[in-house]
Order: C-alpha cells, then structure tokens, then sequence
C-alpha cells in the first residue's frame, strides 16, 4: 500500500564512494521530484522530473545524477561522496497538475564517514 | 524570493489544549499551501492541502487557514494529545512545481 517507497532507509558509506537511492511511486503520479533535508531541518528541492524529462535541476553537484527508468521510478545517483553530502534525502511525487498534494517517501538517511 | 517562515520554532503545552501554528510567506502567488508532519526519523506525511482559492480546509481535530493578502496561514489542532506531538512543517507549492518549505515548528504536548 505504500505510496512511494524509497530505499535503503539508511545508508552509510565511506568518502569516495559511489551510491544509489531509489524511489518508487505507485500512485500513477508523472512528476516526482528529490529533496535534501540538511541538519537545520531546511528541505531543498534537487530535481524534479515531469514524464521522464528534468524540469529542475537546482545548483546541485554534478556528482548527483537523477535517473529514471520509467514514470514510476527516479532514482538519485550520488558518485565521490564527501563528508558534506550526509543529510535526509527524501523523494516525492505528485500530478502534473499545479496545485496538486505531493506525497513523500519515508527518507534515507545518508552517512559518508 | 519566496521565503517561508515558521514561528514558534519550538512549542510546548499541556494535553488537552487548542493551539495554532503560524506559517508565513513573503509572495502572495503560490498554487497550493500543504501542511507536513514529521516524527523523528521518520518522513514527511501530508495533513493538509489548501489551494490558492482556497480559506480553509479540516481534517479530524486538524484546521488549515490561508489567508494569501497577509501571506500567512495557521494550522489549528484541537484538544492536543500526546501522539501530536512532531514537528510540523509547511510549504508552498510555485509555479515550478516544487515546494518551498518553512524550517517547521517542533510541536511537544506534555501528558
């Protein structure tokens, strides 16, 4: 039943490495979007895709890449991983439709040590 | 800019008690105003959706007001208990798609 579903939950790693988050939503929503939660609480939008196609991409590292196989799907890729790159990493989906309710994953926990 | 903020940061208070949150925004045009609820460690779960031609919305002991002249919206919970206590974020939805979040207000209700 669940609406979308990120996994892993938590995820520590060391600096350098290179991983994966995935997302999934079953509510037939075309625009899913992935979200930063730093330690201050603060959530900023990373990306957001609209029937496959990147719509924003705020001034993230290019170290973080959006991929999405399919509408159900975008998943965030993160390559060198550095100290700084540890927060909430949560993804949403939601119509295409302005105005409409965006609904949120549980969260991953992101450690790099 | 839109800026989102969210005052108290932090509100205790006794079980039982009504009380309000307070959301306000610096850009009167926004699509929607959706209220969050976060526990810790845990995600985010939507309360409440308002849309721009909307006053109000209710759910349950929940009331959501926007008020887009003054930039401000309140979230009302009657009767707290101690399962509301989280913290409660609100955002803005934009012409872009994406939600502008307030740094949300940590909500504790003492049994």
């Amino acid at each position: 039943d669940t609406a979308v579903s990120q996994t892993p939950k938590y995820l520590v790693t060391q600096m350098g490495n290179d991983k994966s988050i995935k997302c999934e939503q079953n509510l037939g929503h075309d625009t899913m979007y992935w979200y930063k939660q730093d330690s201050k609480k603060f959530l900023k939008i990373m990306f957001s895709y609209n029937n496959k196609e990147l719509i924003i991409n705020e001034t993230v590292p290019n170290r973080f890449s959006p991929k999405s196989p399919d509408k159900a799907h975008l998943n965030l890729h993160i390559n060198s991983l550095e100290l700084g790159d540890s927060a909430v990493y949560f993804c949403a989906s939601s119509s295409p439709d302005r105005g409409t309710e965006a609904f949120f994953g549980q969260g991953t926990r992101l450690t790099v040590v | 800019k839109q800026e989102v903020t969210q005052i108290p940061a932090a509100l205790s208070v006794p079980e039982g008690e009504n009380l309000v949150l307070n959301c306000s925004f610096t850009d009167s045009a926004i699509y929607n105003l959706q209220w969050f609820r976060q526990d810790p460690g845990k995600g985010l779960t939507s309360l409440l959706l308002i849309q721009s031609s909307q006053r109000e919305q209710t759910s349950g002991r929940l009331n959501a007001s926007l008020d887009k002249s003054s930039g401000r919206s309140t979230l009302y919970i009657a009767a707290s208990q101690p399962g509301d206590s989280a913290t409660y974020l609100c955002a803005l939805g934009d012409s872009n798609y994406q939600l502008i979040w307030g740094a949300g207000t940590k909500l504790i209700i003492k049994p």
